[in-house]
């Protein structure tokens, strides 16, 4: 079965910071990966999301995440964070017509 | 566009207790999920529909929980009886069609749900 780590349960960083957040999953064949987030008080939704071509992807809000398939993974970054920023964020991946399977997520705490 | 409306927003009940949620989708999504998100997990897919079709109920614990899409649209979620463990916030999520994968998720605000 799949499974996707996110080894950064929670992040401190103060505004104009740069961020990275870590992705892994476990399934060795073709995958669709998302990264989304839930803002306070807000419903999930997608930030971004890679299914082939250029392993760089952009979102909105000025993130991109990275695909690097030797290392199974699929980190988010944004160069410089905001206050606004301050969310969840999860980590998703599905093979196929498999289902959707999220990490345990990352809370970004920005400090203005 | 009206996005996934979902009801009650939040639901104390005892242990032993029935619990329904209900889900409308975004008009026109055939497919519509139910996630159970535990304090500190990432959503857990229940069920997926396609239409009023089951496509995956695998992780559905079927001796207490059940769930119906009567007419393709409105969705169900019942708990019968509730435990503890059950405590969690239940999201319903659309989306267009099953598109190998590829297709997005929208996600309602979610109910959460505190067995007591």
């Amino acid at each position: 079965a799949q499974s996707v780590s996110q080894h950064n349960h929670h992040v401190i960083l103060s505004e104009a910071a740069s961020l990275e957040l870590g992705c892994n999953y476990s399934y060795g064949g073709t995958v669709n990966l998302f990264w989304y987030v839930q803002y306070p008080g807000q419903h999930l939704q997608l930030l971004l999301k890679y299914f082939s071509g250029d392993p760089l992807v952009k979102g909105i809000k000025g993130f991109e995440a990275e695909f690097i398939k030797s290392k199974f993974s699929f980190n988010l970054r944004k160069p410089s964070v905001q206050w606004s920023d301050t969310a969840e964020y999860f980590c998703a991946v599905r093979t196929g017509f498999q289902k959707l399977v999220f990490g345990t997520g990352t809370r970004l705490l920005v400090s203005p | 566009e009206a996005g996934v409306a979902q009801s009650p927003r939040y639901k104390i009940i005892e242990k032993r207790q029935s619990v329904a949620f209900w889900c409308n989708p975004i008009s026109g999504h055939a497919t519509l999920y139910w996630y159970q998100q535990i304090l500190g997990q990432g959503p857990k897919l229940l069920i997926q529909f396609q239409n009023n079709g089951v496509v995956d109920d695998s992780q559905l614990p079927k001796d207490r929980f059940s769930a119906e899409r009567l007419k393709g649209v409105d969705s169900t979620l019942k708990i019968q009886p509730a435990k503890l463990e059950d405590s969690a916030v239940y999201l319903c999520a659309s989306s267009l069609e099953l598109d190998r994968g590829k297709e997005e998720q929208y996600f309602g605000p979610g109910t959460r749900l505190t067995v007591t």
